[in-house]
Parts: structure tokens; sequence; C-alpha cells
């Protein structure tokens, strides 16, 4: 069965520190999305990409970046952790609207903890 | 003003009770979703809808585009229905959502 699979469920670091989330799809999805999760804030959109090579800012994406080198993939990459990234992240990945593969479907989370 | 206007945020209901969350949203849109999220855990699509009314057991989703509406409804709740409901309107010409900040429902046995 296709799945999105998000790695690590947990993570601790430290402030400074380069952290990556690994976030894979097997849907063949061209569309592919990151988001943190705030008490108080909902789900916001960080990156995104809507194909391989393809990357696109969302609302909150200062101090985030991402790389779409194939179509399953989209690692988010926090260039030097700060407490205020402390957050759940999930990831998100749909076909195109009125494709056959559309249907957002969401990875199980990262919590990561930034100290 | 957000797009999305969620209605409750908060809901307690006991077993049995007919619940209904409400969403508004000001943006065009070419579909929208109702999704789930269990405490703790990850979040779920229960419909996308682009017109008139869709079904899944106990639950009920209805969309009005004209006005821009949507209600998702649940008949005879259950403990495990507690969670936060979120909306998620799909702007038009574009694969993003716009999300509400959620209706968090507990149920009571």
């Amino acid at each position: 069965d296709a799945e999105i699979t998000q790695s690590p469920r947990h993570k601790i670091t430290e402030t400074g520190r380069q952290v990556t989330l690994a976030c894979h799809q097997t849907w063949n999805h061209n569309n592919m999305f990151w988001y943190r999760q705030d008490l108080g804030h909902g789900l916001r959109l960080i990156h995104y990409s809507y194909g391989v090579h393809d990357t696109n800012k969302g609302e909150v994406s200062d101090g985030y970046s991402v790389s779409r080198s194939n179509t399953e993939d989209l690692p988010l990459t926090l260039e030097s952790a700060a407490s205020s990234q402390t957050s759940v992240y999930f990831c998100a990945s749909t076909g195109q609207v009125k494709a056959l593969n559309y249907g957002y479907t969401f990875g199980s989370g990262t919590r990561l903890t930034v100290v | 003003k957000n797009e999305v206007e969620q209605s409750p945020q908060n809901l307690t209901a006991q077993e049995g009770e007919f619940i209904t969350i409400n969403c508004s949203y000001s943006v065009g849109i070419s579909a929208l979703h109702w999704l789930q999220q269990h405490p703790g855990g990850g979040i779920v699509s229960l419909f996308m809808l682009s017109s008139g009314k869709k079904k899944h057991g106990r639950l009920i989703a209805t969309i009005n585009i004209q006005e821009k509406h949507s209600s998702l409804h649940i008949t005879a709740s259950h403990p495990r229905d507690s969670a936060v409901y979120i909306c998620a309107p799909h702007a038009y010409n574009t694969d993003k959502l716009i999300f509400g900040t959620g209706t968090r429902l507990q149920v009571f046995p």
C-alpha cells in the first residue's frame, strides 16, 4: 500500500545545530508540503513543492529550507535550530485537484524539541 | 480576518448526542477537506468534497459553495470521536490547503 512516512518521530537537538527531518511518500504525488503545528496557531505552511526541483516558501519559511531531488522525498532542514522552532512538524502530499491520485495524505508527524 | 472560521472552538457532548461543527471561508475554493486529529496523533482526511453532501458511517459533511459554508455532523457521538476537527479549504487554482484553527470535541460516556 502507498504511504507517507516521516522520520524521526521524536528529536531533541541543541540550539544552533543543523537538523534534517525526512519525508518519504510512495503515492507518486507531485505536490508535497511541510507544516508546523503549534498551540494557538493551527497548521502553518513552511515550504512546499509542486514537483522535482521545484520549491516554494510558505508563510513561516524563515530558518528552514527544502530540496526536491526526486518525486518521493522532501527533506526539511533547519539551518541553525532555535528554541522557537520547537514544534510538531507534519509532511503532506497530494496529487493535483481533479487528478485520479488527488487526496491529501499526512505523515504521522515529527515532534522536535530544541534545547 | 481569518480566511477560514470554524465554530465552535470547543465542544463538549454526551455520548449519543448529535454534533455539528461549522466552517465558513472567504476564498474561492476547488474543494474542502475535513480533517481529524486525535490527541498526540496524526492527521487523517475524513472527507474531501466540492459540492453537496457526503456520508461515511456516522459522519456527514455538507458544503454550500455559494454561501461558502460547510458543516460536519456526527450522529450518535461516541467517546472515540473525541478529537480536533479541522476544516481545510483547498484554495482555487493552487494545490494548497488553508486551515481553520480546529474544533476540539470531547464526548463523555
